[in-house]
């Protein structure tokens, strides 16, 4: 079985700062993705960002970026230029997947992150 | 991106009655489905994993009699908690999958479940 832990449970920043929100995971697997969700005050579930392992190279998307250090099995999140709708919870999050499909999504426990004005 | 649709989004039942949440995925097909619970400020957790004309496969310790899940086509499936109890209270999310990209998830609205 795999878990994921985020070590932060709780993060404040100033608006357009650059926070990290960390995020270990362990695993026996090969194949496998990681994530970060986001879930505002809604609890609608938002996919922040995605990472292959087979992938070296680190996902990023405009302002969200991440350190996926695989040895070391760390998948950490940077928000650059943080602004105040990036107030949430984050979830980082582990699938495992093979040939006849994937499994369902093992979460951390949540950084709730919030961006002060 | 691709449309889960769950109802309801708030549902109050009286203690042991049974409760039915919907998740429909709108604009595509999903042979997988997955149903999480998700207790106040506290993570996710995968409860079962239901696939299009076959049985939910629980997770430990999830009481399969007592979360009902149905997955009779590939746009529908449903949890129906039976014979609820003030524990049961929770937010209830489920997540979508298509055949061609297991590897995003779309997420419904989730089902605030009140057992009084």
């Amino acid at each position: 079985a795999q878990t994921v832990t985020q070590s932060q449970p709780e993060m404040s920043v100033q608006e357009a700062e650059t926070v990290t929100l960390s995020c270990t995971y362990d695993t026996s697997e090969n194949n496998y993705y990681l994530f970060w969700y986001k879930q505002p005050p809604s609890r609608q579930m938002i996919l922040v960002i995605r990472q292959e392992a087979y992938k070296q190279q680190n996902a990023t998307e405009n302002r969200f970026s991440v350190n996926f250090q695989k040895a070391a099995k760390s998948f950490s999140l940077k928000i650059s230029d943080s602004q105040l709708g990036d107030t949430a919870m984050y979830f980082c999050a582990f699938m495992r997947y093979s040939g006849g499909g994937a499994d369902g999504l093992t979460f951390g426990k949540g950084t709730h992150l919030i961006i002060q004005p | 991106g691709a449309v889960v649709s769950q109802h309801p989004s708030r549902v109050i039942c009286k203690s042991g009655t049974s409760v039915k949440i919907e998740c429909r995925s709108l604009d595509f097909q999903a042979t997988t489905m997955f149903w999480y619970r998700q207790f106040p400020k506290q993570s996710l957790m995968l409860m079962a994993t239901s696939n299009e004309g076959s049985k939910a496969t629980y997770e430990q310790g999830v009481e399969k009699d007592k979360f009902l899940i149905n997955h009779a086509s590939l746009t529908l499936s449903t949890l129906t908690v039976t014979s609820a109890h003030p524990e049961d209270s929770s937010f209830y999310i489920c997540s979508a999958r298509q055949t061609t990209a297991v590897f995003e998830a779309f997420f419904g609205q989730g089902t605030r479940l009140t057992v009084v």
